[in-house]
């Protein structure tokens, strides 16, 4: 069985400073894949970041990277730059053998101006 | 460029009410699903497909039904609405591997 654990319900960031949600997972599949997505209030799920268990390097797009420790089990998102926009829901997610997409409870990111 | 259509935006039932919540991808996805979002839960797995005329249960199956007889379109059916359904249900589409799902917009259904 699969799962992703986020352990922090709600975090606060000042603007234009970077930030880190933590994410952890667990799976005896040996190839895998984690996601990251963002839920504004708006409701609608944006997706961010992907990060392959082959994956010799930590996936960046744009200001989002994703600090994969394999040994640990982390995928960790780093949101540099802060913005208020930034203020959402954030879901880690992992896809291990199959096509499924297990989910985390979620990080409610607020961004301080 | 639709991506993912879902049907309706809002819906109130009242208990024992049935109902069908539609779901289309015009993106040729082999992967469909459907997932509820309750608060401090996540989003939790209902129903999934890999590909017309297949079905699988997911985490949460009870109370809902499933069928895919096209590639486009996966409807979710609520037999018979409990208070315990009230949730923000989304259909999502992939082509699996490395692709993310896409989602669509979301239906909050409310039983009373």
């Amino acid at each position: 069985a699969q799962k992703i654990t986020q352990t922090q319900p709600g975090m606060f960031v000042q603007e234009k400073e970077a930030v880190t949600l933590d994410c952890t997972y667990d799976t005896s599949d040996p190839s895998y894949g984690l996601f990251w997505y963002k839920q504004p209030s708006s409701g609608e799920m944006i997706f961010l970041i992907y990060q392959g268990s082959y994956d010799q390097q930590n996936a960046t797009e744009g200001r989002y990277s994703l600090n994969f420790q394999k040994a640990r089990k982390s995928a960790n998102l780093v949101i540099s730059a802060s913005q208020l926009g930034d203020s959402a829901m954030y879901f880690c997610a992992m896809r291990a053998g199959s096509y499924q997409l297990t989910f985390g409870k979620g990080t409610k990111l607020s961004v301080i101006p | 460029n639709a991506g993912v259509t879902q049907t309706p935006k809002f819906q109130v039932l009242k208990t024992g009410q049935s109902m069908t919540l539609q779901c289309a991808q015009d993106m040729n996805h082999e992967y469909m699903s459907w997932y509820r979002q309750d608060p401090g839960m996540g989003l939790r797995l209902i129903h999934y497909s890999v590909g017309a005329g297949i079905t699988d249960q997911g985490e949460v199956p009870n109370g809902y039904n499933v069928s895919r007889s096209t590639t486009e379109d996966f409807p979710l059916r609520l037999l018979s609405a409990a208070p315990s359904q009230t949730s923000v249900y989304f259909c999502a589409s992939s082509f699996g591997g490395s692709s993310p799902l896409h989602f669509g917009n979301g239906t909050r259904l409310t039983v009373t």
